[in-house]
């Protein structure tokens, strides 16, 4: 089985630009989420689907990114115009089912994309 | 609101020596989950071990373990037999029972000494 995959593994943008990075989750997973790591502080939460319906963003750090996750299968993670402090790791995780009855699936994370504005 | 905290940002040990990675967390939830996650350079994440707030037992998985110490808040790692393939970058994570994001700690970075 195929794991959570990231792409591109490495973008190198100039401050202005705009940037798309795509998650594709393991196949079958409901859940989907995007998280980023600031070098040298802890990975931080971003946003959370549930099939194609974003079910927690409070994670977004600002209106410059936007994310979208069509027909319920890959996402994609826009940062428009691209600022230096977006500089990081960006990682994707996906999980099986939703949420219920209070039990916590495995979320399974792919391996992130480096993300510099210079 | 919810914190995790590791205290050690780079740790060496010795192949075949045993080690311990620290973790403290803080949180007002009675239950809750706790794991160990994994990243080997340049690879992905993956969890190593995991642990629910209302088992009294310490989680094991072959040569890591954990000791949960639920009222002083603590769950750190240890590795027995260190093997080179150890050698990665150690999340300790929390998620609270019902929630969907996951806060992890800074990260403690693990070297292996042959």
């Amino acid at each position: 089985e195929a794991g959570v995959t990231q792409f591109p593994s490495h973008s190198v943008i100039e401050k202005g630009q705009t940037v798309t990075l795509r998650c594709d989750p393991i196949s079958g997973h409901d859940n989907l989420y995007w998280y980023r790591r600031v070098m040298g502080k802890e990975i931080k939460f971003l946003l959370h689907f549930v099939k194609e319906s974003k079910q927690d963003e409070s994670g977004m750090p600002n209106n410059r990114f936007l994310a979208e996750r069509t027909g319920g299968t890959y996402s994609t993670l826009k940062v428009q115009p691209a600022e230096l402090e977006d500089s990081g790791v960006y990682f994707c995780a996906s999980s099986q089912d939703a949420i219920s009855g209070g039990s916590t699936d495995t979320q399974y994370f792919g391996p992130g994309t480096r993300l510099t504005v210079l | 609101a919810q914190t995790v905290t590791q205290s050690q940002p780079e740790m060496s040990v010795q192949e075949a020596e045993t080690v311990t990675l620290s973790c403290t967390y803080d949180t007002s939830e009675s239950d809750y989950y706790l794991f160990w996650y994994k990243q080997p350079p340049s690879r992905q994440m993956i969890l190593v071990i995991r642990q629910e707030a209302y088992k009294q037992q310490n989680a094991t998985e072959n040569r890591f373990s954990v000791n949960f110490q639920k009222a002083a808040k603590s769950f750190s790692l240890k590795i027995s037999d260190s093997q080179l393939g150890d050698a990665a970058m150690y999340f300790c994570a929390y998620n609270e029972y019902g929630d969907d994001k996951i806060i992890f700690g800074k990260g403690t970075r693990l070297h292996i000494l042959p």
